[in-house]
C-alpha cells in the first residue's frame, strides 16, 4: 500500500510568492492533517479534515494559509504570500479516524523562503 | 480542549542508562487513547506504541509505557538506552474526535 505522498519534497520561494504544497493521503483514510514542524515549535496543526470537511484550520494560520481537499485522495496547502518565517517542514498526515487509529505521516516538504 | 504536555524539550543520556520521557495529558473523555511516536533524523514520525487500558504496561521495540488515568500520565521508558534511540519523541492523545500531539522531546544518546 502506498503511504502518504507529498510533493514537492523541497521548495524554495521568494518572499511574497504563492506556493502550493500537495498531499495524497493513504487510500481509504478519512482524516487528513497538515502540520508545520519547526525545531522551536514542534508540530503545529495547520488544518484538519474529516471526510473532506474542514474541521479545524489552526487559528493563527488563517490569514495566509489555506488548505483544501477537493476529493478524498488529494489535498493542497496554499501559502500566500510567503514570508521568511514560513521556512519549515510541512507534514501531511492521514488516519482512518476514530480514537484507536494510527496517524501516518508523509515525508514532508521542506520550504525555504528567501 | 484536549492537551498533551511533554515537559522536557531535550534529554541527554549516556548509552546504557535508563530512559524516561514524561507525558501528561488533559481530556474530558474518560477513555482516551495514548500514543508515542518516534521521529528519527530525516524521517517522518511513526507510531512506536499505544495504549487504552488503565495500569497495563504496553511494550514495543524495547520501549514500554503504562497509562495511569489516576495521574493522567503515559511516560515512555526503556531500561537501557542505545545510540540508535536518539530521535524526537512525541506523545499523543485521542480523547474526542482527533489526535493531539505534545511538543516533543528530543533524546540524545551518547557513547
Amino acid at each position: 500500500d502506498a503511504g502518504v505522498t507529498q510533493t514537492p519534497r523541497h521548495e524554495v520561494a521568494e518572499k511574497g510568492q504563492t506556493i502550493i504544497l500537495k498531499c495524497e493521503p493513504v487510500s481509504g483514510h478519512n482524516d487528513l492533517f497538515w502540520y508545520r514542524q519547526t525545531k522551536i515549535q514542534g508540530l503545529e496543526l495547520l488544518s484538519y479534515f474529516r471526510s473532506k470537511s474542514l474541521m479545524e484550520d489552526g487559528g493563527a494560520f488563517k490569514d495566509r494559509f489555506k488548505a483544501e481537499m477537493l476529493n478524498s485522495s488529494f489535498s493542497t496547502l496554499k501559502i500566500q504570500p510567503t514570508e521568511p518565517k514560513d521556512s519549515a517542514v510541512y507534514l501531511c498526515a492521514s488516519s482512518l479516524g476514530g480514537a484507536d487509529t494510527e496517524v501516518f505521516f508523509g515525508k514532508g516538504t521542506r520550504l525555504t523562503v528567501v | 480542549g484536549d492537551s498533551v504536555t511533554q515537559t522536557e524539550g531535550l534529554v541527554t543520556l549516556t548509552e546504557g542508562l535508563p530512559v524516561m520521557l514524561n507525558c501528561t495529558y488533559q481530556t474530558i473523555y474518560s477513555n482516551p487513547f495514548l500514543f508515542w511516536y518516534v521521529q528519527h533524523l530525516n524521517e517522518s514520525p511513526r507510531l512506536l506504541l499505544k495504549s487504552f487500558t488503565d495500569n497495563k504496561r504496553t511494550e514495543h521495540q524495547g520501549f514500554h509505557a503504562t497509562l495511569h488515568k489516576s495521574s493522567s500520565s503515559f511516560h515512555l521508558q526503556k531500561s537501557s538506552a542505545q545510540l540508535s534511540d536518539s530521535a524526537l519523541y512525541y506523545c499523543a492523545l485521542t480523547g474526542g474526535y482527533k489526535v493531539v500531539f505534545g511538543s516533543g522531546t528530543r533524546l540524545l544518546v551518547s557513547p
